[in-house]
């Protein structure tokens, strides 16, 4: 079963503006990721945040964690038309054990116009 | 270079057969996975291993099969038992323990005819 969803599940914006999506998960997590997908590839890793961060960079992406809601967002600032691609958010197996083992959302597909 | 390699790329079956796609990793990576992703959806977990010969079945197994014979080589099976596999394919290792990443394989686009 996935564990979450992303919101929203479009997004389409200008180059320049700055891309805002949502995750929502359902268990407890020791970490939360960030992967990106250009049509018809296979996934790129991002950025991973522990259940203990807060907020974490990484170049152009910021992501935030709040844990009480088991919410997580990833903003892309100063877009450019390279972005264009599907987001997905990615949580371990807190209670399986297998804690590598990564369950996947939905997915939000972004495309920036340029 | 280093990385995970999924063949073929593309892949069509007659119903009734059986087919294999291939997953091969040189990153020493303990643990690999198999994902089933259908158009505008995320990734769905077939089968994972977090050892050489040894592998647990994720939340849509039915109609899979794997083996894990060497640490570098995650074959998956779709069987004539699986009555859906129209699907992009993807196989993803990561290295043990908590907090990794993973990393994936470009995928095979498996298509029945």
């Amino acid at each position: 079963s996935q564990q979450g969803e992303e919101d929203p599940q479009a997004l389409s914006i200008q180059e320049g503006e700055n891309a805002t999506m949502n995750c929502s998960y359902k268990t407890s997590i020791n970490n939360l990721q960030w992967y990106r997908q250009n049509s018809g590839r296979g996934l790129v890793h991002l950025i991973l945040i522990r259940s203990n961060e807060r907020e974490k960079h990484s170049g152009r992406l910021r992501v935030t964690l709040d844990t009480s809601k088991k919410s997580s967002s990833l903003l892309i600032t100063a877009s450019r038309a390279a972005d264009t691609a599907s987001y997905f958010c990615a949580t371990d197996d807190y209670y399986g054990g297998a804690t590598n083992k990564l369950i996947f959302g939905t997915g939000t597909l972004l495309a920036v116009q340029p | 270079d280093g990385g995970i390699t999924q063949s073929p790329k593309y892949l069509f079956r007659k119903e009734g057969q059986n087919v294999t796609l291939s997953c091969e990793q040189n990153l020493n990576h303990d643990a690999m996975y198999w994902y089933r992703q259908d158009p505008g959806q995320g990734l769905r977990l077939i089968y994972y291993s977090q050892i050489v010969n040894d592998f647990q079945k994720g939340d849509i197994a039915e109609g899979y099969s794997v083996s894990r014979e060497k640490k570098e080589s995650f074959p998956l099976t779709v069987t004539s038992a699986q009555k859906n596999p129209t699907a992009f394919y993807l196989c993803a290792s990561s290295p043990q323990g908590m907090n990794t990443e993973a990393f994936f394989g470009q995928g095979t686009r498996l298509t029945v005819v």
